[in-house]
């Protein structure tokens, strides 16, 4: 079980272009969502944290205006990386768990490779 | 110098072969945490441990504590363990978790 599912693995889009990552828990209630962020060969770095029903936790020096979070069921978050450009090129992963916050188990998608030209 | 290191950076093996990664920390944490990162960049959770040792398979788990270590060991090792190793420690009080920067294991048939 805790199978979570990351939608779409790939995007290459146009500079200026708003993308949507979905992130699903399939198996379980995922009270609590996590965004990351990866650059190549580098370990990954949290952007946000967030909480079904609430409003997303962001860490410093991630724009909230530029990527927003919506957790709006037990099953489902959302980042969407408004008018992306190129320096959000990058690899961003989210995970899922049942605890509120940090305090248990993740379970992660297998993530999704955002190319902006 | 991160709060996080592992060790080492890189790790090349004989299909077979005994491995140990090495993960140290100096922070206080409420739990370590080992994933694995595959190739295409998914991230499967291996253990979550706070004391002790664990075991699942051919992977075992284990951390002292006092000495704000944990060591990753893969027995019988075999070319589908190729991967990216991270160590992650939850914060104590936080619980947010500081990934290590990673072990990338290559075993060779």
């Amino acid at each position: 079980g805790a199978v979570v599912s990351q939608h779409p693995s790939w995007v290459i889009c146009k500079s200026g272009t708003s993308v949507k990552i979905e992130c699903r828990s399939l198996d379980f209630q995922a009270t609590t969502m996590f965004w990351y962020r990866q650059f190549p060969k580098q370990s990954l770095m949290l952007m946000a944290t967030s909480n079904e029903g609430s409003k997303a936790t962001y860490e410093q020096g991630v724009e909230k205006d530029k990527f927003l979070i919506n957790h709006a069921s037990l099953t489902l978050s959302t980042l969407t990386v408004t008018s992306a450009h190129p320096e959000d090129s990058s690899f961003y992963i989210c995970s899922a768990s049942r605890f509120r916050d940090m305090a248990g188990p993740q379970h992660f998608g297998d993530g999704t490779r955002l190319s902006i030209l | 110098k991160n709060e996080v290191e592992q060790s080492p950076q890189n790790l090349t093996a004989q299909e077979g072969e005994f491995i140990t990664i090495n993960c140290s920390y100096s922070v206080g944490i409420s739990a370590l945490h080992w994933l694995q990162q595959h190739p295409g960049g998914g991230i499967v959770s291996l253990f979550m441990l706070s004391s002790g040792k664990k075991k699942h398979g051919r992977l075992i788990a284990t951390i002292n504590i006092q000495e704000k270590h944990s060591s990753l060991h893969i027995t019988a090792s075999h070319p589908r363990d190729s991967a990216v190793y991270i160590c992650a420690a939850s914060r104590r009080n936080t619980d947010k978790l500081i990934f290590g920067t990673g072990t990338r294991l290559q075993v060779f048939p």
